[in-house]
């Protein structure tokens, strides 16, 4: 089956600690992208990839950090400079950036819950 | 910058009633895209529409519709006949081509048998 894989789907962690939010996708799509979402609140942007090897910052990237070496893989990492990473953090990707226009729709993982503990 | 605005944060309606979801957005971009999305309990973002700024056919999909009104930049979600499996959080957003998307902050639907 074609799709986005977020692992795991909870995840506890101490005050302090780094840790490292797994993304794959087999839809053979350029773009992928992370958000946070807060209860109650809409999605914010958090990082961004249009290709494998760039990536460019969101709205709220300080305390983050990503990398994307494969096309298929986009992890996050959530370090310790991040004042409050308790949220629901949601991987997507799309066919590409859109330059073209025609193709921005964003296909969205099952999502990974953080709590610090 | 861009802006979406639900002003319905939740709405609760009994089954097999019709609710309509608001959708209001603000954009200086001449070409742009809206879409809506459904997110149930499980979390995960189910993608439901995409429509682009020259297009302001509605469009009907089963028991959903979508009323796009470029004159009042409005792009509004109606539910017919609802049931229990539509209570969901519903985000409308907004991207121009080459940009990010801006999600609105959400409306959850809530379904009573």
């Amino acid at each position: 089956d074609g799709g986005i894989t977020q692992s795991p789907k909870y995840l506890f962690r101490k005050e302090g600690q780094n840790v490292t939010l797994s993304c794959e996708q087999n839809l053979n799509h350029d773009a992928m992208y992370w958000y946070r979402q807060d209860p109650g609140q809409g999605l914010r942007l958090i990082y961004y990839s249009q290709i494998v090897n760039d990536f460019q910052k969101g709205d709220i990237a300080e305390g983050y950090s990503v990398s994307r070496e494969k096309k298929e893989s986009f992890p996050l990492t959530v370090t310790s400079a991040q004042k409050n990473p308790t949220a629901f953090y949601l991987c997507a990707s799309s066919i590409d950036w859109g330059t073209s226009g025609s193709t921005d729709t964003q296909y969205f993982g099952p999502g990974t819950r953080l709590t610090v503990l | 910058a861009q802006k979406v605005t639900q002003a319905q944060t939740e709405i609760s309606v009994v089954e097999k009633e019709d609710v309509t979801l608001d959708c209001v957005y603000e954009t200086r971009d001449t070409t742009y895209y809206l879409f809506w999305y459904k997110q149930p309990p499980s979390g995960e973002l189910v993608f439901l529409i995409r429509r682009n700024s020259f297009d302001e056919q509605n469009e009907i999909s089963g028991r959903y519709s979508w009323n796009f009104q470029k004159s009042t930049s409005s792009f509004n979600f109606t539910i017919t006949a609802s049931q229990v499996v539509d209570s969901a959080v519903y985000f409308c957003a907004l991207t121009p081509p080459g940009r990010a998307l801006t999600f609105g902050s959400g409306t959850r639907l809530q379904v009573q048998p």
